[in-house]
């Protein structure tokens, strides 16, 4: 069946510290975006990505769409950017249906 | 340029009741979808309008209706409450279709 994952489940880092999200769908997709739920549960796009490579400061986003996944990038990571990180994907069979990842919480430690 | 506001912030209704949600779209932006995030989990897709006209839906029973208003603003309406509608209910919209939502900053909906 239709499938979104995200590993790891969670992830606790040092502040200053890079890291790899990553995302896997099971078909194949026309759209896709990274959000970051903070805190007080406020969803903020980072990147609308259905293929290639983007960047936004510190963060950047890659899908390979061949080969169903994404990957977001951290790098020099900050206390701000703790919460939980989803991607959602919109499958060609998708009939608008935004599908939501199982999420990444990200803690990040001074 | 404003954002996607949704009021109110926070309800609290019993079993059995009906509840309208209400959400005002990014200016510019034609579609309105609405998502249900219980706790812990990720949001899931109610359902989406596109010019006051129902554009796809999810997984949820016909209790759960909206609409779209002329300005693009929505609400989604849910009848007969039950105890596990209590959830954060996320509006987003979107220039077109679901080219990069966004989403404002929920309704929490506590069902007693």
């Amino acid at each position: 069946g239709i499938q979104v994952e995200q590993s790891p489940p969670d992830l606790i880092l040092q502040e200053g510290a890079n890291s790899t999200l990553r995302c896997n769908f099971s078909d194949s997709v026309n759209n896709l975006q990274w959000f970051h739920q903070n805190p007080w549960g406020q969803l903020i796009n980072l990147f609308y990505i259905p293929s290639g490579t983007k960047q936004n400061g510190r963060l950047s986003a890659t899908t390979v769409a061949t080969e169903r996944y994404s990957l977001l990038y951290i790098s020099s990571s900050q206390t701000t950017d703790s919460g939980v990180y989803f991607c959602a994907v919109e499958f060609l069979t998708g009939a608008n249906n935004l599908f939501f990842g199982t999420g990444t919480r990200l803690t990040v430690i001074p | 340029e404003t954002g996607v506001t949704q009021s109110p912030t926070h309800l609290i209704k019993t079993r059995g009741q009906q509840v309208t949600l209400r959400c005002s779209s990014q200016s510019g932006h034609n579609t309105v979808s609405w998502y249900q995030q219980a706790l812990g989990q990720g949001p899931q897709f109610i359902f989406q309008y596109y010019r006051e006209e129902e554009n796809g839906r999810g997984n949820f029973p016909p209790r759960f209706s909206g609409l779209q208003f002329p300005n693009y603003s929505s609400e989604l309406n849910v009848n007969a409450l039950e105890l596990d509608d209590s959830a954060l209910y996320l509006c987003a919209s979107s220039p077109q279709g679901n080219e990069k939502l966004f989403f404002g900053s929920g309704t929490q909906l506590s069902v007693l």
